[in-house]
């Protein structure tokens, strides 16, 4: 998991303002996957890219966009339509291989001023 | 879809003691089990796996078996040592893009 790199390690975000927190991976994975982290809560996907050019919304997908334009990076967008993105961003990758293991990042945590 | 719940959502043990950590799952579907460690701030790190087609699996202190019929898995941590306080999490799915988390556990090992 040491291959997958997320920045910045914190972000602070104004109402209003649309940021983009960075994914990027040098394990040469398929797959890779966006979730959000809120306290007491397990981790729920916001979206998934299974190959470059191609990505799915996850189960809160709502104000949030992702792009797959490289196999190595998978940018998430957060946009002010998102009433509530306080929260730790984590993205995972895992091999087009048969295994389903998914490995993370070290995390975003973003925080609305 | 699958839901997944996990209990208990906090647990404080004696170092030396065990920790067991159990989960059910919804859907019959559903064929592999991670098991995550989170230490503060950090990423979730797998620590051990299983597939629906095997009933247990060790590695060192760690154990993890699975209960098809019931739906429910468990995690078992022998010998507990201070370091091994974090959060844990289970999951479950049965496809790739379909895995869905418990709520997590807090272990507490007590030196």
């Amino acid at each position: 998991d040491g291959g997958i790199t997320q920045s910045p390690k914190y972000l602070f975000r104004k109402e209003g303002q649309n940021v983009t927190l960075s994914c990027e991976q040098n394990l040469n994975h398929d797959a890779m996957y966006w979730y959000r982290q809120d306290p007491g809560q397990g981790l729920r996907l916001i979206y998934y890219s299974q190959i470059v050019n191609d990505f799915q919304k996850g189960d809160i997908a709502e104000g949030y966009s992702v792009s797959r334009e490289k196999k190595e990076s998978f940018p998430l967008t957060v946009t002010s339509a998102q009433k509530n993105p306080t929260a730790f961003y984590l993205c995972a990758s895992r091999t087009g291989q048969s295994t389903d293991t998914q490995y993370f990042g070290p995390g975003t945590r973003l925080t609305v001023l | 879809g699958e839901n997944v719940e996990q209990h208990p959502s906090t647990l404080s043990v004696q170092e030396g003691d065990s920790a067991v950590i159990k989960c059910t799952y919804s859907d019959s579907a559903s064929n592999y089990f991670p098991w995550y460690k989170q230490e503060l701030g950090k990423r979730p790190q797998l620590i051990i796996d299983i597939r629906s087609n095997v009933g247990e699996k060790k590695d060192q202190r760690i154990a993890v078996t699975l209960n098809k019929t019931a739906k429910h898995f468990s995690l078992h941590i022998t010998e507990t040592q201070p370091e091994d306080s974090a959060v844990y999490f289970c999951a479950a799915s049965k496809s790739p893009h379909d895995m869905r988390f418990g709520a997590g556990t807090r272990l507490t090992v007590k030196p």
